[in-house]
Parts: C-alpha cells; structure tokens; sequence
C-alpha cells in the first residue's frame, strides 16, 4: 500500500548545527510533499511545503529538496536553535477513494541542544 | 486568532459512554479532516468531508462517525469507546485538496 517512509526518528543537534531529515515516497503518482512541526501539546503547523513541479524550495532557514526519479525528499534545517526542538513530519498527498489523501511519515523528534 | 478549534482540550469519558467531539472553523474551508493520533505516533486519518461529500477510510472502525451540519462545524462521533480509542483527536482543514491543512490543538481523551 501506499507508504511514507521517515528518517531518522530521533535527531540530536547542537544549536547552530544542521539538521536533515529524509523521507521516501512509494506512490510515483504523489504530487504535494508537506512538512508539518508538531510542539508539545499542539496540533501540528505547516512549516514548508513542495509541490513535483519544483526540486527545491527555501524559506530562510528552511528547504526542502525533492528528488521525483527517486522518490525521495528531505528537510534541511540550518543555525538550529533551541525553540526548532519539536517532531517534524513529512507527508505526501496520494489518490484515494473520493479524492486525495495525506500520509504521513512517523515523524522526526528533534533536539536542539543550547 | 484561531481559525480551527476543537472542543473539549480533554474530555474523559467513561468505557461504552458514547462521547462527541467537536471542530469549527472560521477559513471557510471546503475539506475537514479527522485524525486520531497515539502517542509518539503519526496522525492517522479516519476520514473526511469534502463539502458535505463523505470519505470514510477503509480501516476505520464502524465505532467512529462524523456529522458536518454545515461548513463551520464537524463532529466526531465515538459511539462505544474503549480502551484502545484513547488518544489525540485533531481536526484539519484545507481550501481543497492537495493544499496546506490546518491542524486544530486537538482533544485528548480519556477512556477510564
């Protein structure tokens, strides 16, 4: 079935490191990758998202690259900070039954050590 | 300025006592979402509305219903809840499909 596979599922970085995570994909047919930021407690945020028209896409300290062929796509976090301290998970939008559907990955718990 | 709430934060409730969970949105979204999430875990769809149009997933338990009244409101509907049913309920929205959801804060139940 269609799948969502997420990598690693616990990062520990020092604040000003880089972070990435990566996912892969299986449905070729997926065209809108999100990244949602999940703090304790909360519901999760979109933070970026990627649309199979485009192989990377920035906003300030974060990008998302997309790689169609492999079907993989990954999240760069650069200059971390303490408050990036959340899970992060990555989705991707399939045809299902009645129109489309996000599955998601299991998600990334992320430390950002000060 | 929320634009998605859910009602109760916590709600618990007793195994077998049917319990109602509710959504509102003020973006006027035409999809509304359910997801059940456990912790440490991925949200889990359970189904959706496009409009008033229905789209219930395939492994979600017949003890799970939903109503939208209208487009500002969406219920979730556990009928019998167990113990296996406690976890994060979150309500999203988006404009259309293939599109930013927006994620309420969610209600976390508790099944006794």
């Amino acid at each position: 079935g269609e799948n969502v596979e997420q990598h690693p599922s616990t990062l520990s970085v020092q604040e000003g490191d880089s972070a990435v995570i990566k996912c892969t994909y299986s449905d070729s047919a997926s065209n809108y990758f999100p990244w949602y930021k999940q703090e304790l407690g909360k519901g999760p945020q979109l933070i970026i998202d990627i649309r199979s028209n485009v192989g990377e896409k920035k906003d300030q300290r974060i990008a998302v690259t997309l790689n169609k062929t492999a079907k993989h796509f990954s999240l760069h976090i650069t200059e971390t900070q303490p408050e990036d301290s959340a899970v992060y998970f990555c989705a991707a939008s399939i045809r299902s039954t009645g129109g489309f559907k996000t599955i998601f990955g299991a998600g990334t718990r992320l430390f950002v050590k000060a | 300025d929320a634009m998605v709430i859910q009602n109760p934060r916590y709600q618990v409730t007793q195994f077998g006592k049917p319990v109602t969970l509710s959504c509102s949105q003020t973006l006027n979204h035409n999809v509304m979402y359910w997801y059940q999430q456990k912790s440490s875990q991925a949200p889990k769809l359970l189904f959706h509305y496009y409009d008033k149009d229905f789209n219930n997933e395939a492994d979600t338990p017949d003890n799970f219903q939903s109503r939208r009244p209208n487009t500002s409101f969406c219920f979730l509907d556990i009928r019998s809840p167990g113990l296996g049913d406690a976890a994060m309920y979150l309500c999203a929205t988006s404009r259309d499909y293939v599109y930013e959801q927006y994620f309420g804060p969610g209600t976390r139940l508790t099944v006794t």
